[in-house]
């Protein structure tokens, strides 16, 4: 496709239940950033991967947290133990270059813990 | 304080009039100022990009950035209803996005 890529689009769990949130980036873009946008608050920052680097994992908020890129595309972000702080929609950007490249976001994933 | 602090609104204007829309910083380490903007259930799209102090216009919009006063602004000139949306101001002291600082939007609303 055209853009950022996000799956799924929505998704509803329980309390307790692990969730995976896909992120299809755009094709040759080498950075790839996870953010985390709640109700009335700003994008945070979550975790950034660049090419085969070491991903930069310092915006994760707990270890219940983990992502991983598989051959420099597909990403995938994974709560495991959701609670209901983690209700939110997850953001997914990527760009060209790691610096000064321009990010493009897909649409997020919408997360809603009960 | 915050490092990016951004009235959250909502602003409502009539359509046709000029939007002003902020951003104040505490970090003087910034030098790259960007201006998303949000539909509603989309995500952010890059609107303007600046870099260091000064303004940029681009077809009804206008950036500025007052280094001095930590103070960043976007102007929209006649403005539409499809301009209703949240924009978010973002900035970064150099390297990459992942130190990209964003405010948390102003909801703007124009009213035809």
């Amino acid at each position: 496709g055209a853009g950022v890529s996000q799956s799924p689009s929505n998704k509803v769990t329980e309390k307790g239940k692990d969730v995976e949130l896909r992120c299809d980036p755009i094709s040759g873009h080498t950075a790839l950033y996870w953010y985390r946008q709640s109700l009335g608050q700003g994008l945070e920052f979550l975790i950034y991967f660049q090419g085969n680097s070491a991903p930069d994992k310092s915006g994760l908020p707990s270890d219940r947290f983990s992502a991983e890129r598989t051959g420099g595309s597909v990403s995938t972000l994974t709560i495991q133990r959701t609670q209901q702080e983690d209700s939110a929609v997850y953001l997914c950007a990527s760009s060209l270059k790691r610096n000064g490249g321009e990010l493009f976001f897909g649409e997020g994933s919408r997360l809603t813990v009960l | 304080q915050k490092e990016v602090e951004q009235d959250p609104g909502p602003l409502s204007v009539p359509e046709g009039a000029i939007v002003s829309l902020n951003c104040t910083y505490s970090n003087s380490a910034f030098q790259y100022f960007m201006w998303y903007r949000q539909y509603s259930r989309k995500g952010p799209e890059l609107l303007m990009y600046t870099y260091s102090s000064g303004n940029k216009e681009d077809g009804r919009f206008t950036a500025q950035v007052d280094k001095s006063s930590k103070y960043i602004s976007l102007f929209i000139r006649d403005s539409q209803p499809s301009d209703s949306a949240t924009y978010l101001c973002a900035m970064r002291s150099g390297g990459g996005a992942d130190g990209l600082t964003f405010g948390k939007g102003t909801h703007l609303i124009i009213q035809p």
